[in-house]
């Protein structure tokens, strides 16, 4: 069975430049999540979904950020325009379901702004 | 407010045993996961625990206290390659949001 897919592995922009993650869940797994990780950190939601309906966006900063995820499987998370501060690991995960079951994480994409 | 604290960073030598913890502080609760993650890779899963007391599965065990908001996760027989970071995450039951500890660094010397 495959696991999360996630692509670019890696992505170098300028600031001020949009940039935009993939991701593709394990099949059947209605729960999916994006997370920030910054280096020596934790994992941070931006935003979680269940099927396609987005239940947790209060960490993503709207300003900038967007993510979709139509039909309920595959889903984007998008930067417009990117920062400085925006370098870090942009992990997706997915689950069976919320809360109680054990989340199943991509690779992850690195993203580098100069 | 929701607060997981576990230490930075722990070292160990091979073959030894190292207890890991996390205290927590979350609206509702609604189990506790322990990732490993690997430098560089993605997080994976080693345990959740919803009841309390210890559960074993081969090398690692978990534990949790409810009531004292704590859980520990035991390596036994420390190998190279338990060299990683350990996250600890809550799942608050008044949002069903899992909350990430800032993780700890496991530095294991042969």
């Amino acid at each position: 069975e495959a696991g999360v897919v996630q692509s670019p592995r890696y992505k170098i922009i300028e600031k001020k430049q949009p940039v935009a993650f993939w991701c593709n869940p394990i099949s059947g797994h209605n729960t999916l999540y994006w997370y920030l990780q910054n280096l020596g950190q934790g994992p941070e939601l931006l935003i979680r979904y269940e099927n396609e309906e987005a239940v947790d966006d209060s960490q993503l900063p709207k300003d900038r950020f967007s993510a979709e995820r139509l039909k309920g499987v595959d889903s984007t998370l998008k930067i417009q325009p990117a920062e400085l501060g925006d370098s870090a690991v942009y992990l997706c995960a997915s689950s069976s379901r919320t809360g109680s079951d054990e989340q199943f994480f991509g690779p992850g994409t690195r993203l580098t702004v100069l | 407010g929701q607060n997981i604290d576990q230490p930075t960073e722990m070292t160990a030598t091979e073959g030894a045993i190292v207890q890991i913890n996390c205290t927590y502080q979350t609206s509702g609760f609604n189990g506790l996961f322990w990732y490993q993650q690997h430098a560089g890779e993605a997080p994976t899963f080693l345990s959740y625990n919803v009841l309390d007391g210890l559960e074993e599965k081969g090398r690692f065990s978990s534990f949790l206290s409810r009531s004292k908001g704590y859980s520990y996760l035991l390596l036994k027989e420390l190998q190279m390659k338990d060299s990683a970071s350990y996250l600890c995450a809550v799942s608050q039951s008044r949002d069903d949001k899992i909350i990430f500890g800032k993780g700890t660094r496991l530095h294991i010397l042969p």
